[in-house]
């Protein structure tokens, strides 16, 4: 069952502009992962938050976990046009399955 | 390296007809996936396999049989093509991890539609 779900669905800024979707899950959780996906092609993996941090960086992108919330935020600051993709959070639910929510379209205008 | 690579890119079948979605890797992973993704719905996983020779269901198997004939290759078979079929079909991989710390490496797509 799908146990990641991003919050908004779509969301359009201006380039330089920071760009924050959320990511609402279910059960307990060892990482929370966040993957992007442009237009027509296939996800790539971003980052990898572990249970027991509360955030993580990585260039741009900031990640937030509170796991007391069952929640992660992912931050992009001073964003681009290449940047316009879409973003999924994604936990394992049983062994090596990752169950991915619905994502969050970022669209990015110059 | 071409990490994943999926064939074909696109196909158009006829309801009833049946093929078979090839996937390849050269990164040495053992775990494979296939997914689809449909509009609004993210990504469902159909099948995947844990290591060569062996293979389990996901959310979605219904109306998909799936072959691991090594480490490289995963094969998707829609066997009567519906047009509930129609959708992108995405394989991956799973890198080495511990904790399931694994990330999964994607392949470009095939588009895939039933009429």
């Amino acid at each position: 069952s799908q146990q990641g779900e991003e919050d908004p669905q779509a969301l359009s800024i201006q380039e330089g502009e920071n760009a924050t979707m959320n990511c609402s899950y279910k059960t307990s959780i060892n990482n929370l992962q966040w993957y992007r996906q442009n237009s027509g092609r296939g996800l790539v993996h971003l980052i990898l938050i572990r249970s027991n941090e509360r955030e993580k960086h990585s260039g741009r992108l900031r990640v937030t976990l509170d796991t007391s919330k069952k929640s992660s935020s992912l931050l992009i600051t001073a964003s681009r046009a290449a940047d316009t993709a879409s973003y999924f959070c994604a936990t394992f639910y049983n062994d090596y399955k990752l169950s991915f929510g619905a994502g969050t379209t970022v669209t990015v205008r110059a | 390296n071409a990490g994943v690579t999926q064939t074909p890119k696109f196909q158009v079948l006829k309801t009833g007809q049946s093929m078979t979605l090839q996937c390849a890797q050269d990164m040495n992973h053992n775990s494979m996936y296939w997914y689809r993704q449909d509009p609004g719905m993210g990504l469902r996983l159909i099948y995947y396999s844990a290591s060569e020779g062996t293979t389990d269901k996901g959310e979605v198997p219904n109306g998909y049989n799936v072959s691991r004939l090594n480490k490289r290759e995963f094969s998707l078979r829609l066997e009567s093509a519906a047009p509930s079929q129609t959708s992108v079909y995405f394989c991956a991989t799973g890198g080495r991890g511990r904790n399931y710390e694994v990330e999964q490496y994607f392949g470009p797509g095939t588009r895939l539609t039933v009429t």
